[in-house]
């Protein structure tokens, strides 16, 4: 069973860069799914944030192209998010998932929650 | 971008409603929409992709329809665990686009 888990600092201070970490069990990220990550602000829909493929080729949301930073280690089953000048209107719960073309966003993360404040 | 309309954004119905959600996708999607329910706190759990194929496990309650451009979730008898959020996505193009969601409360 694929499973997905999320980690990274509950808080994190306006302007600084907020890291997550999604370690993947039961399948390799080294296959040709796209892994990605989604968030949802409190009390507001679900927003794609970005996927990244094994071979380090990302895609991400436009309106926050300019701060993503994406990456995968396929020896530690993990990839990553990184998340620059963070404001108050990134504090939200991010999900990882695993995503297919024919799949779409199958397996989740049970999300980890992430505020932004000093 | 690819731009999708859902509606209803809420909507209260009772048990044994049969309960219709839409979205519209901005430009020709062909079948790549993907419907997600999530319960307050929960992960969103995916119920259709492909537009109408459902998911192992998910009720028979729910069905997907839909190509192109007007994509609809009917849930033919609403049923007490069914109350929650509904979400489409399109899943045929970068960048993944979500809708805005409908949330289904008890009348």
């Amino acid at each position: 069973q694929v499973q997905l888990q999320e980690s990274g600092p509950g808080v994190v201070e306006p302007s600084e860069t907020l890291s997550l970490t999604c370690a993947v069990s039961g399948y390799s990220v080294n296959t040709e799914y796209h892994w990605g990550w989604i968030r949802q602000p409190p009390g507001k829909g679900l927003e794609w944030i970005g996927n990244i493929h094994r071979s380090g080729t990302t895609y991400v949301n436009p309106s926050l192209k300019s701060r993503v930073i994406m990456s995968v280690d396929t020896s530690k089953n993990q990839f990553f998010l990184k998340l620059t000048s963070v404001t108050a209107a990134d504090t939200a719960v991010y999900f990882c998932a695993r995503f297919s073309w024919a799949d779409s966003l199958h397996f989740w993360g049970q999300g980890t929650v992430v505020i932004v404040s000093s | 971008d690819i731009q999708m309309t859902q509606s209803p954004s809420a909507m209260s119905a009772s048990v044994g409603d049969r309960v219709t959600i839409t979205c519209r996708a901005s430009h020709d999607i062909r079948n790549s929409l993907a419907w997600f329910q999530q319960q307050p706190g929960k992960v969103p759990k995916r119920l259709i992709s492909g537009s109408s194929s459902l998911q192992r496990g998910v009720p028979s309650r729910f069905s997907g329809s839909g190509s192109g451009t007007e994509f609809t979730l009917t849930i033919s008898s609403l049923q007490p665990e069914d109350f929650a959020t509904y979400y489409c996505l399109q899943h045929g193009s970068y960048p993944l686009t979500f809708g805005g969601g409908t949330k289904v409360e008890i009348k």
